[in-house]
């Protein structure tokens, strides 16, 4: 079965600062990985994805993740948040079975200015 | 830019009442989905729906629970008898023609059982 791991439950960061959220994820095969993020009242936007080949993926608002095959892990990095970035973020993994995602807790940022 | 949308933004129900939550995918997509959040706690798949039927659902998505894509466009999720411990925010998604790829989700219908 798949999961996902989150850890953090709320990191609260100064703007300015860089950012790391982690993400630990289970899965049987070659796993398919999302970061998500989700504004007070908002659905879910994608951040960036990771399917294959480089590990190192860029998304938007100047967001990055790692994919470590060895640590099972699929961090998000910021090298300076914003007070924009305030949010709650979701770590997802998926597969080919028709695309459903597995979720994990969620981690709630907040930024102090 | 193609959203997912969705409707009610909120609904509030009582116990026992029927409920039809309503979605429009992005209009070249082939696979559906529907999420549900309870409050606190993470997004957990409901179902999903490729070439008009279901491909999966989680054991949450019991006899209680239909889905449908009545008309080519929209895509609905009916509560038969709500319970006060469906209330949550029900996401629906789309993807487009692969099966591997990123899912598109709707803003959400927030469901509330008395």
């Amino acid at each position: 079965a798949q999961s996902v791991t989150q850890p953090d439950i709320h990191i609260t960061v100064s703007e300015g600062a860089s950012l790391e959220l982690r993400c630990n994820y289970s899965y049987g095969a070659t796993p398919y990985l999302f970061w998500y993020v989700q504004s007070p009242g908002q659905g879910l936007q994608l951040l960036l994805k990771y399917f294959s080949g480089d590990t190192l993926v860029q998304g938007i608002k100047g967001f990055e993740a790692e994919f470590k095959r060895s640590q099972s892990s699929f961090n998000l990095r910021k090298p300076s948040v914003h007070w924009s970035d305030a949010a709650e973020y979701f770590c997802a993994v998926g597969g080919t079975s028709y695309g459903k995602l597995t979720f994990g807790q969620g981690t709630i940022l907040t930024v102090h200015p | 830019e193609p959203e997912v949308t969705q409707t009610p933004s909120h609904q509030v129900t009582q116990m026992g009442q029927e409920v039809i939550l309503r979605c429009v995918p992005i209009s070249n997509h082939l696979y559906f989905y529907w999420y549900r959040q309870i409050l606190g706690q993470k997004v957990e798949f409901l179902v999903s729906f490729y070439n008009n039927e279901i491909s999966e659902k989680s054991e949450i998505f019991d006899d209680q629970f239909s889905v449908e894509r009545p008309d080519g466009s929209n895509f609905t999720l009916k509560i038969r008898s709500t319970k006060l411990e469906d209330s949550a925010m029900y996401f629906c998604a789309s993807k487009g023609t692969s099966r591997v790829g990123e899912l598109f989700f709707g803003e959400g219908s927030r469901l509330t059982v008395l």
